[in-house]
């Protein structure tokens, strides 16, 4: 199993500039969430999925869009890039609670600078 | 609501010497909680968790943790410290009336001094 793979590791872009950061899981889970973590700081919850189809907001939304078209991919698109979206982006994913042993399983992460 | 409070932003302890990084949570059901640790420039790795079982859990490297409901309290201890520890260290908490949301602390930073 690789577990979660993000794509890609590293970005630099230009503000107003648009990209979407890939995600994707081979573990079968049901839930997968995008967070950011900035210099110093916990993770924040930018959206999250509860399946194929369903998404919802986290604490940080704004200037962030998700979708869920498979269990195993998450792609999460910055479509106007601002420099306070300059941040480490990780995507998790986890079983449903109340399954054995339903902790995330976090990406490798993306460090995205917006200039 | 869930919460998590980290009660020390920093700490710093002699390679040997015992580790405490204190843990508060706040939940209105009953919790699951996690401890994750971050290397520099790394992503998160699960150290240890409790989901209802054993109070006192038995993490990777040595780690474990103690739930004690009455305080609401999750402390992550290892009895000597080693080099490689040094890093960052989130506690966690998620519950079944959350949607599945996990609600992270903001990070103890560990430093071990040769």
């Amino acid at each position: 199993n690789a577990g979660v793979t993000q794509t890609p590791k590293f970005r630099i872009l230009k503000i107003g500039q648009s990209m979407t950061l890939q995600c994707t899981q081979d573990m079968n889970h049901n839930y997968m969430y995008w967070y950011r973590q900035d210099p110093g700081m916990g993770l924040k919850l930018i959206y999250y999925s509860v399946g194929a189809g369903i998404t919802d907001k986290g604490e940080v939304p704004n200037g962030y869009n998700v979708s869920r078209s498979t269990t195993e991919d998450f792609p999460l698109r910055l479509e106007l890039a601002a420099p306070s979206q300059t941040s480490v982006y990780f995507c998790a994913s986890s079983w449903i609670i109340g399954q054995g042993g339903y902790e995330q399983y976090f990406g490798p992460g993306t460090r995205l600078t917006v200039t | 609501a869930q919460s998590v409070t980290q009660l020390d932003s920093h700490v710093s302890v002699s390679e040997g010497t015992p580790v405490l990084l204190r843990c508060n949570y706040s939940s209105s059901y009953s919790p699951s909680l996690f401890w994750y640790v971050q290397h520099p420039n790394k992503g998160l790795q699960l150290l240890l968790k409790y989901t209802s079982a054993a109070t006192l859990v038995k993490g990777i490297n040595g780690f474990e943790a103690e739930f004690k409901k009455s305080e609401t309290s999750f402390h992550l201890t290892k009895p000597s410290a080693h080099m490689s520890d040094a890093a960052e260290y989130f506690c966690v908490v998620s519950a079944a009336n959350t949607g599945n949301q996990f609600y992270f602390g903001t990070g103890t930073s560990l430093t071990v001094i040769p």
